[in-house]
C-alpha cells in the first residue's frame, strides 16, 4: 500500500517568519504519461472544508496568497508559507493521486500555529 | 460559482446503511468531472471514499469497496453515497468534492455533513 507521511506533525511559526512543511510519498507520484507530479496540498481552518493551496506539486490554485509555494518531485516534496500570517493557522494536508487503479491518498495532515 | 451540498441522516445505527445525497448547481453533473466522496472522522485527518463519472464509472478505495455504493442521478444534478454494514469507526464528516478536469486534485469541496453512527 501507498503511504503518505508528512513532517513534522505540528509546528509553531512567529508572525512573518517562514513555515516548511515536508510530505513523502512511499512511491513515486510521477504520472509517467505527462511527466505532471499529481500532489497536491490544501488548507484547513477550524469547521471549514479543505481549500485546494497548490496542485501537480507546484502550480498555485487561482486566488492563493503567493506566499504559498510547493515544491518537489517524485516522493519528497515542499509546502513553504514565506511569511506565516495569523489567517494562515490550519492544519495542512498533501495528497497523492494514484492511477493503477485510481486512488487518493491524503497525508495525516501538520498542524500550523502561532508562536 | 460551483457549489455542493450534502444532505441526509445525521445518526445511523450500527449494522446500518449511510445514505447521503450531493447536489450540485453551478456545473453539469455531465461535464468532465468525476464527482468524489471524502470523510474525515471527528478530529482526525481525510480518507477518500470513492468517486463516479456522469457515464456511471466509479473507483471505491479498496478497503471500502465491498461497504460503498456511488450512484449518479443526472436529472437532479446530483450524486449518491450507500455504505453499508456500519461501525462506529465510520462516524465522520462526509464531504462530497469536485475533482478538477485535469484530474488527480480536489477543486471543489461541500461544507460536509456529519454522520454518527450509534444505537
Amino acid at each position: 500500500d501507498i503511504v503518505m507521511t508528512q513532517s513534522p506533525d505540528s509546528l509553531a511559526v512567529s508572525l512573518g517568519e517562514r513555515a516548511t512543511i515536508n510530505c513523502k510519498s512511499s512511491q513515486s507520484v510521477v504520472y509517467s504519461s505527462n511527466n505532471k507530479n499529481y500532489l497536491a496540498w490544501y488548507q484547513q481552518k477550524p469547521g471549514q472544508p479543505p481549500k485546494l493551496l497548490i496542485y501537480w506539486a507546484s502550480t498555485r490554485e487561482s486566488g492563493v496568497p503567493d506566499r504559498f509555494s510547493g515544491s518537489g518531485s517524485g516522493t519528497d516534496f515542499t509546502l513553504t508559507i514565506s511569511s506565516l500570517q495569523a489567517e494562515d493557522v490550519a492544519v495542512y494536508y498533501c495528497q497523492q493521486y494514484y492511477g493503477s487503479p485510481p486512488e487518493f491518498i491524503f497525508g495525516p495532515g501538520t498542524k500550523v500555529d502561532i508562536k | 460559482q460551483v457549489q455542493l451540498q450534502e444532505s441526509g441522516p445525521g445518526l445511523v445505527k450500527p449494522s446500518g446503511t449511510l445514505s447521503l445525497t450531493c447536489a450540485v448547481s453551478g456545473d453539469s453533473i455531465s461535464s468532465n468531472n468525476w464527482w468524489n466522496w471524502v470523510r474525515q472522522p471527528p478530529g482526525k485527518g481525510l480518507e477518500w471514499i470513492g468517486e463516479i463519472y456522469h457515464s456511471g464509472s466509479t473507483n471505491y478505495k479498496p478497503s471500502l469497496k465491498s461497504r460503498v455504493t456511488i450512484s449518479v442521478d443526472r436529472s437532479k444534478n446530483e450524486f449518491s453515497l450507500k455504505l453499508s454494514s456500519l461501525t462506529a469507526a465510520d462516524t465522520a464528516v462526509y464531504y462530497c468534492v469536485r475533482e478538477a478536469e485535469a484530474g488527480s486534485y480536489f477543486d471543489y469541496w461541500g461544507q460536509g455533513t456529519l454522520v454518527t453512527v450509534s444505537s
